[in-house]
């Protein structure tokens, strides 16, 4: 079972320049998520989506976007790059219900120079 | 707005020692709350839950229980291993919404 798979796991990026990192479940889930991992912040709520079609903003969307095409798919586009947006990203998602455990992928670590 | 404040680390014991890791939060109304664990290089992994007062949300010898009365969700280990050297992040979520709202998480290692 793959799960939740993200690309790339590793990026460089120059301030300005534009990307997307990529995350697809395999699992059916409507709930995907998008965090951002910095030392001494924990995981902090990008954007998310409640199903295809739907997106909303989390707790610092500034700086992304995202879409939700499919079911399987929820990219996050960085438009401009900032060094402030070096971090390490986790997607996540999870199954219909109350309180269902959210699986994450592995990470892309990203850095901006 | 909702919270969680966790112990910072990092925590460094000796294998078979008792772990605690302490967790509060702040909240309307009635949170569920998790521990989830990354191991180094990985993902995020649900390792606890608990979705009402009282309970107690147990796993690999892990254990939390749910303290309304204290707006707390510390866990606890009898005796750690090498093999729990990991970040633990406490966190909740309120009102059917699944978003998750984490703590900063605590580095444990454990000493062999």
């Amino acid at each position: 079972n793959a799960g939740v798979t993200q690309t790339p796991k590793f990026q460089v990026l120059k301030t300005g320049q534009s990307m997307t990192l990529q995350c697809a479940q395999d699992m059916n889930h409507e709930y995907m998520s998008w965090y951002r991992q910095d030392p001494g912040m924990g995981l902090r709520l990008i954007h998310y989506s409640v199903g295809a079609g739907i997106t909303d903003q989390g707790e610092v969307p500034n700086g992304y976007n995202v879409s939700r095409s499919t079911t399987e798919d929820f990219p996050l586009r960085l438009l401009s790059a900032a060094p402030s947006q070096t971090s390490v990203y986790f997607c996540a998602s999870s199954g219909d219900g109350y309180n269902q455990p959210q699986h994450f992928g592995d990470g892309t670590r990203l850095s901006i120079l | 707005g909702n919270s969680v404040t966790q112990m910072e680390g990092p925590v460094t014991l000796s294998e078979e020692a008792f772990l605690t890791i302490n967790c509060t939060y702040t909240a309307t109304g009635y949170p569920s709350l998790f521990w989830y664990v990354q191991y180094p290089g990985e993902g995020l992994q649900l390792l606890l839950k608990a979705t009402k007062a009282d309970d107690k949300g147990s796993n690999k010898g892990f254990e939390a229980t749910y303290r309304k009365e204290t707006t707390s969700f510390h866990l606890e280990k009898g005796s750690v291993q090498v093999s729990d050297s990991a970040v633990y992040f406490c966190a909740l979520t309120q009102g059917g919404s699944e978003k998750l709202v984490f703590g900063k998480g605590t580095k444990l290692t454990v000493n062999p």
